[in-house]
């Protein structure tokens, strides 16, 4: 089946790291993704990485993959104050149409502390 | 370009009545997708499109009708509106090639049904 899990809540000191973990089932994703949603808006792409990756670092972002365990993570470091977001963990698959759906999680909101 | 907009922006409707949400995007993408976002339950696909004449179901099909008849629409239809219905709802666009697309999203519609 098609399922992404991640934890509701997060909550952390600015200047502290974050990680955000999130699961998912289905072992065909090609390629995880983050998303961030800010209060009142849609989401926008954050960073990605492709499935046959370990690990990804885009400044202060690290993406993490296990693709044993089904897991990915990602690590902000340096967290601040507009850090403080819902962030969504999504896989791409394939679909019935013989081409790509994207599945998104549960979404886990960040809040960072002053 | 205006990217991918989404009308109305609120939207209050009573128990059985229909509406239509409206979705464009003005960047010749392929894929057109809609989800549902509640809390707790992060984002669920409704339904998706990977072109014109093209539509498939996603996770919470019921109770939504959707058709692609130019690239740049993808309507979404409530034919007999529910209280379980009530929820912000994002349309997404994107490309096909290759599995990985970054996905643009919409501003969102807050639905209320009563």
């Amino acid at each position: 089946g098609e399922d992404v899990e991640q934890s509701l809540f997060l909550s952390v000191r600015e200047g502290d790291s974050s990680v955000i973990n999130c699961t998912y089932t289905d072992s065909s994703s090609t390629y995880l993704y983050w998303y961030k949603q800010e209060p009142g808006a849609g989401l926008q792409l954050l960073t990605y990485i492709f499935s046959n990756m370990d690990m990804k670092q885009d400044q202060r972002l690290t993406v993490l993959l296990n693709k044993k365990d089904k897991h990915l993570s990602l690590r902000i470091a340096d967290t601040q104050t507009g850090d403080s977001a819902i962030y969504f963990c999504a896989e791409s698959l394939l679909g019935g149409s013989g081409t790509y759906k994207y599945i998104f999680g549960t979404g886990t909101r960040l809040k960072v502390l002053a | 370009n205006a990217g991918v907009t989404q009308t109305p922006k609120f939207q209050v409707l009573k128990t059985g009545q229909s509406m239509t949400l409206q979705c464009a995007q003005d960047m010749n993408h392929e894929y057109m997708s809609w989800y549902r976002q509640d809390p707790g339950m992060g984002l669920r696909l409704i339904h998706y499109s990977v072109g014109a004449g093209i539509t498939d179901q996603g996770e919470v099909p019921n109770g939504y009708n959707v058709s692609r008849s130019t690239t740049e629409d993808f309507p979404l239809r409530l034919l007999s509106a529910a209280p379980s219905q009530t929820s912000v709802y994002f349309c997404a666009s994107g490309g096909l090639a290759g599995g990985f697309n970054e996905q643009f999203f919409g501003p969102g519609t807050r639905l209320t049904v009563l």
